[in-house]
């Protein structure tokens, strides 16, 4: 089944201890983003990469990091959360070609105390 | 950059009605326009999408519109029912990035 998986769902972290969200898709996209919802704000995006060890800053990149080391996977690292970047995150993978549907992940919940 | 506006925030119909959902953008580059549908919990879904090439797009009960010259392009659900009950977003592609920019959502509510 195609698919985009985000690890984990949900995540409750304390400030300054550096977390991990996975993101992994099977279709062999070439486009991968990551972004963040907030209420009244919609989806932003943070980061988003176009191939392999091709990487760059969206709209919202502050305190935030990415790699994409394989095609497959887009981990997106908090060197040092805060509470500010307590939200709803969303991965999301695309063939890359323009005119192309975006496949998101189920969303990772995290809240920052 | 690109800069999608989306109107109304909220919207509640009965059902049986029509919805219309409005978004407006400000890139006269940008060449495609998605409509994604987020149920209560879930993950954005695609429901249907219009290239600037084309003015209107029908798939059952939906339906979008285009207006290239104003900037705006519109989702119009008939019918609606209260499995449509769920937050909408329209998004419009910068060319040549696949970088989506998506509107700020509506929640629609449709009561039996």
């Amino acid at each position: 089944e195609a698919q985009v998986t985000q690890n984990p769902r949900y995540l409750i972290t304390v400030t300054g201890k550096k977390l991990t969200v996975t993101c992994s898709q099977n279709m062999n996209h070439e486009y991968m983003s990551w972004y963040r919802q907030d209420p009244g704000l919609g989806l932003r995006q943070i980061y988003y990469s176009m191939n392999v060890e091709v990487t760059d800053k969206g709209d919202v990149p502050e305190g935030y990091k990415v790699s994409r080391k394989e095609k497959r996977n887009f981990p997106l690292i908090l060197e040092s959360p805060s509470p500010n970047q307590t939200s709803l995150y969303f991965c999301a993978s695309s063939q890359g070609l323009g005119f192309t549907e975006a496949f998101f992940g189920q969303g990772t919940r995290l809240t920052v105390v | 950059g690109e800069n999608v506006e989306q109107h109304p925030s909220t919207l509640s119909v009965q059902e049986g009605d029509s919805a219309v959902i409005k978004c407006t953008y400000s890139d006269s580059a940008s060449n495609y326009f998605p409509w994604y549908k987020q149920e209560l919990g879930k993950r954005p879904q695609l429901i249907i999408d219009i290239r600037s090439n084309v003015g209107e797009k029908k798939d059952q009960r939906i339906a979008v519109t285009l207006n290239k010259t104003a900037k705006h392009f519109s989702l119009h659900i008939t019918e609606t029912q209260p499995e449509d009950s769920a937050v909408y977003f329209c998004a419009a592609t910068q060319p040549n990035t696949d970088k989506l920019i998506f509107g700020t959502g509506t929640r629609l509510q449709v009561f039996p």
